[in-house]
């Protein structure tokens, strides 16, 4: 079963550094999620994209945080430089255009020290 | 803008009883709604959904929901839990982002807890 890839799967950083998180999509899938998700709460979304352009990023801390999926295919998130307030689990998912079922990946870890 | 509220931060049960994870939404429009299941440092997996037909719905692990529109809720219950299902469950509804995108939005989250 196809299936949503991210990696790292766990990353630790000291904060002012640059971390940078992987997705690849579900093949065919058009659109493209970044969650963000703070531990004990529900994941609200980052950033949505159809193919390489954004559809959504109005909760995108803009002054630290960037996306993008040049080729339409897989995405990198980046954060630049990291605070201690974006620890938090960071989830990747994706569905077909139009569908209104979404696929999550496994996440990505992100500790903040 | 819509919005979920899963009305219990934790639910505690004993194995082999029954369990109701509830969950109300606001919208003016039509909804799609689901359950997603997370499991200790994994991302979420569908349990069911509900697009349109059928009130009730059948998900994987016997698990089921009920759509009520006129209660706007959309509660989660499985006759007979077992210690496997102990995880974080999520109530989220879809809403259009523009064009024919969606994009969900999740409740805080139920935690439940399957004790022997």
């Amino acid at each position: 079963e196809a299936e949503v890839a991210q990696s790292p799967r766990y990353k630790i950083t000291e904060k002012s550094q640059a971390v940078a998180f992987w997705c690849d999509p579900i093949s065919g899938h058009a659109t493209l999620y970044w969650y963000r998700q703070i531990l004990g709460q529900g994941p609200e979304l980052l950033v949505q994209f159809q193919d390489e352009s954004v559809v959504d990023d109005s909760q995108l801390p803009k002054d630290r945080f960037s996306a993008e999926r040049l080729k339409g295919v897989d995405s990198t998130l980046k954060i630049q430089p990291a605070e201690l307030g974006d620890s938090a689990m960071y989830l990747c998912a994706s569905s077909a255009s139009g569908a209104r079922h979404t696929c999550f990946g496994p996440g990505t870890r992100l500790t903040v020290l | 803008a819509q919005s979920v509220t899963q009305l219990d931060s934790q639910v505690p049960v004993f194995e082999e009883a029954p369990v109701e994870l509830r969950c109300n939404y606001s919208s003016s429009v039509s909804v799609y709604l689901f359950w997603y299941v997370q499991y200790p440092n994994q991302g979420l997996q569908l349990l069911l959904k509900y697009l349109s037909g059928s009130t009730l719905v059948k998900g994987i692990n016997g698990f089921e929901a009920e759509f009520n529109k006129s209660q706007t809720s959309f509660h989660l219950r499985k006759p007979s839990v077992h210690i496997s299902d102990t995880a974080e469950y999520f109530c989220a509804v879809s809403q259009n982002s523009g064009g024919s995108n969606y994009k969900l939005t999740f409740g805080k989250g139920t935690l439940l807890t399957v004790n022997p």
